[in-house]
């Protein structure tokens, strides 16, 4: 079975731009989660969906926005992008919510920022 | 602060030494899990804790979560260069209202 897929490998983009990040989850999980992983750092939450409802939230600004879609893939959106917002993007899926269930992860988005 | 702690930060060992690495928590955790991470890629999933006292193993890998449910520690037997990586703890926050939280990790190398 494939694993967690995510896109694009690698991003650069300006400050002031907007990102779109994509996560598709192993086949049969319906939970996917986010996370932000600074260069030194172990990785912050962002979201939790499940079942297509936001089910979780961490500490991050409203520029971060999320969805799932019925085939339970997810979309992680950052707007006005920061220089500070340059970091590895972290998707793992999970057959329930994050903590109850084992998460497996994508390879991640490296996110550059300039 | 950190909402959860590990210990050492950084660890370099000798091939075939054994090491451990510990992860704490100020608070019940509830559910214990411990992830693997080469250099800037995803996360491996090793071993998840849950009860008091439970210990498992895996190959030459063994994880113990303490009976307060606030320590956990990770212990490599025989160390060997495909051990080296980012070892990071994580745990489910719902206690706290919150989600799933990660330790800030701890990088070893293993010398051949």
């Amino acid at each position: 079975d494939a694993g967690v897929t995510q896109s694009p490998t690698h991003l650069i983009k300006t400050r002031g731009q907007q990102v779109t990040l994509r996560c598709s989850p192993i086949s049969g999980h319906k939970s996917v989660s986010w996370y932000q992983q600074v260069l030194g750092q172990g990785p912050q939450f962002i979201f939790q969906y499940y079942e297509k409802e936001e089910r979780g939230r961490g500490n991050f600004p409203d520029r971060f926005s999320a969805r799932q879609f019925p085939n339970y893939s997810s979309e992680l959106n950052v707007n006005a992008l920061l220089l500070g917002d340059s970091a590895l993007y972290l998707c793992a899926s999970s057959q329930g919510l994050a903590g109850l269930y084992e998460q497996y992860f994508g390879p991640g988005t490296r996110l550059t920022v300039t | 602060s950190q909402e959860l702690e590990q210990s050492p930060q950084s660890l370099i060992v000798q091939e075939g030494k054994n090491l451990t690495i510990n992860c704490t928590s100020s608070k019940t955790l509830y559910g214990l899990y411990w992830y693997k991470q080469k250099y800037g890629e995803g996360l491996i999933f090793l071993m998840m804790l849950q009860k008091g006292g439970e210990e498992k193993s895996h190959e030459k890998i063994t994880a113990k979560l303490d009976e307060k449910k606030q320590q956990s520690s990770l212990h490599i037997t025989a160390s060997q260069p495909s051990h080296a990586g980012i070892y990071l703890c994580g745990a489910d926050k719902k206690n706290y209202g919150q989600n799933f939280v990660f330790g800030p990790g701890t990088r070893l190398s293993v010398l051949p």
